[in-house]
């Protein structure tokens, strides 16, 4: 398995603004990925995060809304931007150490806007 | 949309085997079941997986029909801390995509 750690764990931001969002794992993977979970729903894939290329994000999410950085094989960023009230979610990250095995999950950062 | 259906939601006796079941009928031949659980604030915590063959470990039993259209985890002796929300998940086809459903939420009664 991996361990994955996610800053910050919760934050409160005000409306208008930007926050990053840190995943680290403590080993090398291929296959990163973001998820949203809105509250009292399931988790909801945002984007695949691979080391050295873009991100692939699905239906719905777009990159100027969550830009994703994913410079080495252990790290990867998701910045929300200019949030508003309804970006207040559960965000996690997940990694996939090798095809067909199960994926791992971050405790996911606690996000509120006011 | 999720390739899985699960019930809404399921109560168990503390110390009796829970049994959760999951359709998924259009499952490719070479796709894995994976099962999950979320207890609250908490990211989801794999459990265990299966292609074709009933699995086992220290959490959990697998069941896999054997058409693979349906699957039951069984927790064996359910305790108050096994109350949470149960995730059955394929993967979209080809690809190494979750799609969540709305997942079972079992709790366990005292």
């Amino acid at each position: 398995s991996a361990v994955i750690s996610q800053k910050p764990s919760r934050d409160i931001c005000q409306r208008g603004t930007s926050l990053t969002i840190q995943c680290q794992v403590d080993s090398q993977v291929t296959m990163m990925f973001w998820y949203r979970q809105q509250p009292g729903q399931s988790l909801t894939l945002i984007a695949t995060a691979n080391q050295g290329s873009e991100a692939t994000y699905e239906s719905g999410f777009v990159i100027d809304k969550f830009p994703i950085s994913r410079p080495n094989l252990t790290f990867s960023t998701l910045t929300v931007s200019n949030m508003s009230p309804e970006d207040s979610s559960i965000y996690l990250c997940s990694v996939e150490l090798e095809v067909n095995q199960p994926q791992h999950f971050g405790d996911g950062t606690r996000l509120s806007i006011l | 949309d999720a390739k899985t259906t699960q019930p809404t939601s399921m109560d168990c006796a503390e110390g009796r085997a829970a049994n959760l079941p999951c359709n998924h009928s259009t499952i490719s031949g070479n796709e894995y079941v994976y099962w999950y659980r979320q207890i609250h604030s908490q990211g989801p915590q794999y459990i265990i997986h299966g292609l074709k063959n009933n699995e086992t470990n220290e959490m959990a039993s697998l069941i896999i029909t054997e058409d693979r259209k349906s699957s039951t985890l069984i927790l064996p002796h359910a305790t108050l801390r096994d109350t949470a929300v149960y995730y059955c998940i394929v993967r979209v086809t080809g690809t190494y995509k979750y799609i969540f459903g709305t997942g079972t939420r079992l709790k366990v009664l005292a």
